[in-house]
Protein backbone atom coordinates (compact mmCIF):
# COMPACT_ATOMS: atom_id res chain seq x y z
CA UNK A 1 0.00 0.00 0.00
CA UNK A 2 1.06 3.63 -0.36
CA UNK A 3 1.86 5.76 2.22
CA UNK A 4 2.68 9.49 2.15
CA UNK A 5 4.91 11.35 4.74
CA UNK A 6 5.70 15.03 5.93
CA UNK A 7 7.99 16.71 8.18
CA UNK A 8 7.76 18.31 10.48
CA UNK A 9 4.01 18.54 11.79
CA UNK A 10 5.01 22.15 13.35
CA UNK A 11 7.20 24.69 12.70
CA UNK A 12 7.40 28.22 14.27
CA UNK A 13 10.04 30.19 12.25
CA UNK A 14 10.47 34.35 12.34
CA UNK A 15 10.04 36.28 9.38
CA UNK A 16 12.93 36.47 6.83
CA UNK A 17 14.02 32.91 8.06
CA UNK A 18 14.22 30.36 5.46
CA UNK A 19 11.95 26.80 4.77
CA UNK A 20 12.20 23.62 4.09
CA UNK A 21 9.34 21.36 4.13
CA UNK A 22 9.44 17.25 2.46
CA UNK A 23 7.24 15.28 1.49
CA UNK A 24 8.17 11.23 0.70
CA UNK A 25 5.76 8.96 -1.02
CA UNK A 26 6.01 5.40 -0.54
CA UNK A 27 4.69 2.02 -2.32
CA UNK A 28 4.44 3.62 -5.90
CA UNK A 29 6.50 4.91 -8.35
CA UNK A 30 6.40 7.79 -10.36
CA UNK A 31 3.41 9.76 -9.26
CA UNK A 32 2.55 13.16 -9.59
CA UNK A 33 3.42 15.01 -6.67
CA UNK A 34 1.22 18.50 -5.67
CA UNK A 35 2.00 21.26 -2.23
CA UNK A 36 -1.09 23.11 -1.46
CA UNK A 37 -1.73 25.73 1.37
CA UNK A 38 -4.37 25.95 2.84
CA UNK A 39 -5.40 28.94 5.33
CA UNK A 40 -7.11 28.85 8.54
CA UNK A 41 -10.92 27.66 7.97
CA UNK A 42 -10.04 28.15 4.29
CA UNK A 43 -9.84 26.26 0.60
CA UNK A 44 -6.99 24.48 -0.52
CA UNK A 45 -4.63 26.85 -2.36
CA UNK A 46 -2.29 24.58 -5.17
CA UNK A 47 1.10 26.03 -5.21
CA UNK A 48 2.75 23.44 -6.94
CA UNK A 49 2.50 20.10 -9.10
CA UNK A 50 5.26 17.80 -10.84
CA UNK A 51 4.86 15.09 -13.19
CA UNK A 52 8.62 13.42 -12.75
CA UNK A 53 12.05 14.58 -11.46
CA UNK A 54 13.19 18.07 -12.11
CA UNK A 55 10.00 18.79 -13.59
CA UNK A 56 7.84 21.66 -11.51
CA UNK A 57 4.55 23.83 -12.50
CA UNK A 58 4.13 26.75 -10.26
CA UNK A 59 0.54 28.12 -10.00
CA UNK A 60 1.07 30.85 -7.48
CA UNK A 61 4.04 33.59 -8.15
CA UNK A 62 5.17 33.88 -4.48
CA UNK A 63 8.24 33.64 -2.90
CA UNK A 64 8.08 30.11 -2.41
CA UNK A 65 9.66 27.74 -4.47
CA UNK A 66 9.68 23.79 -5.46
CA UNK A 67 11.79 20.89 -6.39
CA UNK A 68 11.59 17.33 -7.05
CA UNK A 69 15.11 15.67 -6.49
CA UNK A 70 14.22 12.25 -6.26
CA UNK A 71 11.49 10.09 -8.19
CA UNK A 72 9.02 10.03 -4.52
CA UNK A 73 10.26 13.35 -2.42
CA UNK A 74 9.18 16.61 -3.06
CA UNK A 75 10.39 19.85 -1.02
CA UNK A 76 9.07 23.21 -0.59
CA UNK A 77 11.28 26.12 -0.27
CA UNK A 78 11.32 29.47 0.58
CA UNK A 79 14.63 31.68 1.12
CA UNK A 80 13.33 34.02 3.75
CA UNK A 81 9.56 33.50 4.69
CA UNK A 82 6.92 36.04 5.20
CA UNK A 83 4.17 36.56 8.04
CA UNK A 84 1.81 35.47 5.07
CA UNK A 85 3.45 32.39 4.37
CA UNK A 86 1.40 31.26 8.08
CA UNK A 87 -0.79 28.24 6.93
CA UNK A 88 -1.39 24.67 6.71
CA UNK A 89 1.03 22.88 4.09
CA UNK A 90 -0.17 19.81 2.19
CA UNK A 91 1.74 17.16 0.15
CA UNK A 92 -0.42 15.11 -2.22
CA UNK A 93 0.03 12.50 -4.79
CA UNK A 94 -1.59 10.82 -7.56
CA UNK A 95 -1.27 7.82 -10.03
CA UNK A 96 -0.67 9.54 -13.62
CA UNK A 97 -3.08 6.35 -15.04
CA UNK A 98 -5.54 6.41 -14.82
CA UNK A 99 -6.33 10.10 -13.78
CA UNK A 100 -8.38 10.06 -10.29
CA UNK A 101 -7.66 10.41 -6.90
CA UNK A 102 -5.40 12.72 -5.23
CA UNK A 103 -3.66 11.29 -1.76
CA UNK A 104 -2.96 13.41 1.02
CA UNK A 105 -0.57 13.62 3.43
CA UNK A 106 -0.75 14.49 7.17
CA UNK A 107 0.24 18.24 6.42
CA UNK A 108 3.16 20.77 8.03
CA UNK A 109 1.36 23.66 10.36
CA UNK A 110 3.32 26.51 9.52
CA UNK A 111 3.12 29.99 11.76
CA UNK A 112 6.04 32.22 10.76
CA UNK A 113 6.13 35.18 13.58
CA UNK B 1 -10.89 31.24 -15.18
CA UNK B 2 -11.60 27.58 -13.83
CA UNK B 3 -13.74 27.99 -10.69
CA UNK B 4 -15.33 25.29 -9.15
CA UNK B 5 -17.90 27.19 -6.13
CA UNK B 6 -19.00 25.35 -3.20
CA UNK B 7 -21.99 26.10 -1.07
CA UNK B 8 -22.70 26.31 1.53
CA UNK B 9 -19.92 27.42 3.09
CA UNK B 10 -21.65 25.89 6.67
CA UNK B 11 -24.23 23.13 7.64
CA UNK B 12 -25.69 22.50 10.90
CA UNK B 13 -27.86 19.56 10.85
CA UNK B 14 -29.44 17.45 13.38
CA UNK B 15 -28.43 13.46 14.02
CA UNK B 16 -29.97 11.22 11.41
CA UNK B 17 -30.74 14.00 8.96
CA UNK B 18 -29.90 14.56 5.48
CA UNK B 19 -26.66 16.74 4.76
CA UNK B 20 -26.46 18.24 1.44
CA UNK B 21 -23.64 20.07 0.11
CA UNK B 22 -23.79 21.60 -3.59
CA UNK B 23 -20.85 22.58 -6.36
CA UNK B 24 -20.96 24.41 -9.69
CA UNK B 25 -18.68 24.35 -12.29
CA UNK B 26 -18.49 26.60 -14.86
CA UNK B 27 -15.49 25.15 -17.31
CA UNK B 28 -16.81 21.98 -19.18
CA UNK B 29 -13.19 20.61 -19.13
CA UNK B 30 -13.14 18.59 -16.08
CA UNK B 31 -13.16 14.97 -16.01
CA UNK B 32 -13.37 13.60 -12.33
CA UNK B 33 -15.23 14.64 -9.31
CA UNK B 34 -14.21 13.57 -6.15
CA UNK B 35 -15.07 14.86 -2.54
CA UNK B 36 -13.04 15.25 -0.16
CA UNK B 37 -13.30 14.64 4.07
CA UNK B 38 -11.12 16.83 6.06
CA UNK B 39 -10.88 16.76 9.84
CA UNK B 40 -9.05 19.61 12.05
CA UNK B 41 -5.38 19.88 11.77
CA UNK B 42 -5.63 16.45 9.06
CA UNK B 43 -5.07 16.54 5.56
CA UNK B 44 -8.20 15.85 3.34
CA UNK B 45 -9.39 12.02 2.61
CA UNK B 46 -11.14 11.09 -0.37
CA UNK B 47 -14.60 10.25 0.65
CA UNK B 48 -16.11 9.39 -3.01
CA UNK B 49 -15.94 9.98 -6.21
CA UNK B 50 -17.87 10.31 -9.27
CA UNK B 51 -16.33 10.35 -13.26
CA UNK B 52 -18.82 12.61 -15.88
CA UNK B 53 -20.38 9.41 -17.40
CA UNK B 54 -22.44 8.65 -14.11
CA UNK B 55 -24.84 10.32 -12.91
CA UNK B 56 -25.06 8.94 -9.56
CA UNK B 57 -22.84 7.07 -7.07
CA UNK B 58 -23.79 5.60 -3.87
CA UNK B 59 -21.24 4.30 -1.41
CA UNK B 60 -22.95 3.61 2.18
CA UNK B 61 -24.87 6.98 3.65
CA UNK B 62 -23.03 8.81 0.79
CA UNK B 63 -23.83 9.24 -2.81
CA UNK B 64 -22.56 11.86 -5.18
CA UNK B 65 -25.19 13.42 -7.73
CA UNK B 66 -23.82 14.46 -11.21
CA UNK B 67 -26.04 16.65 -13.55
CA UNK B 68 -23.83 17.51 -16.43
CA UNK B 69 -26.45 19.25 -18.42
CA UNK B 70 -26.24 22.00 -15.31
CA UNK B 71 -22.51 21.53 -14.45
CA UNK B 72 -23.72 20.80 -10.79
CA UNK B 73 -22.85 18.20 -8.54
CA UNK B 74 -23.67 17.47 -4.96
CA UNK B 75 -23.12 15.15 -1.95
CA UNK B 76 -25.77 13.80 0.05
CA UNK B 77 -25.03 12.18 3.67
CA UNK B 78 -28.01 10.05 4.93
CA UNK B 79 -28.38 9.43 8.47
CA UNK B 80 -25.72 12.07 9.23
CA UNK B 81 -23.82 11.24 12.32
CA UNK B 82 -21.93 13.18 14.91
CA UNK B 83 -19.10 11.80 13.69
CA UNK B 84 -19.73 13.10 10.12
CA UNK B 85 -19.00 16.84 11.78
CA UNK B 86 -15.86 18.09 9.23
CA UNK B 87 -15.17 20.26 6.49
CA UNK B 88 -15.85 18.77 3.00
CA UNK B 89 -14.21 19.81 0.05
CA UNK B 90 -15.66 19.40 -3.47
CA UNK B 91 -13.21 18.85 -6.68
CA UNK B 92 -12.91 18.79 -10.00
CA UNK B 93 -9.77 17.48 -12.08
CA UNK B 94 -8.80 19.49 -15.42
CA UNK B 95 -9.50 17.52 -18.53
CA UNK B 96 -5.77 16.25 -20.08
CA UNK B 97 -4.07 17.61 -17.10
CA UNK B 98 -2.91 16.94 -13.69
CA UNK B 99 -4.28 19.73 -12.13
CA UNK B 100 -6.94 19.35 -9.30
CA UNK B 101 -9.26 22.39 -8.69
CA UNK B 102 -11.20 22.72 -5.07
CA UNK B 103 -13.99 24.04 -3.86
CA UNK B 104 -14.03 26.44 -0.91
CA UNK B 105 -14.95 24.15 1.64
CA UNK B 106 -18.19 23.43 3.70
CA UNK B 107 -18.07 22.95 7.39
CA UNK B 108 -20.79 20.50 8.54
CA UNK B 109 -21.81 20.27 12.26
CA UNK B 110 -24.03 17.10 13.32
CA UNK B 111 -26.01 17.72 16.66
CA UNK B 112 -26.23 14.82 18.60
Amino acid sequence: SQTIHQWPATLVQPVGSPLSLECTVEGTSNPNLYWYRQAAGRGLQLLFYSVGIGQISSEVPQNLSASRPQDRQFILSSKKLLLSDSGFYLCAWSWKYPQGTQYFGPGTRLLVL
Amino acid sequence: QQQVKQSPQSLIVQKGGISIINCAYENTAFDYFPWYQQFPGKGPALLIAIRPDVSEKKEGRFTISFNKSAKQFSLHIMDSQPGDSATYFCAALVLGTYKYIFGTGTRLKVLA
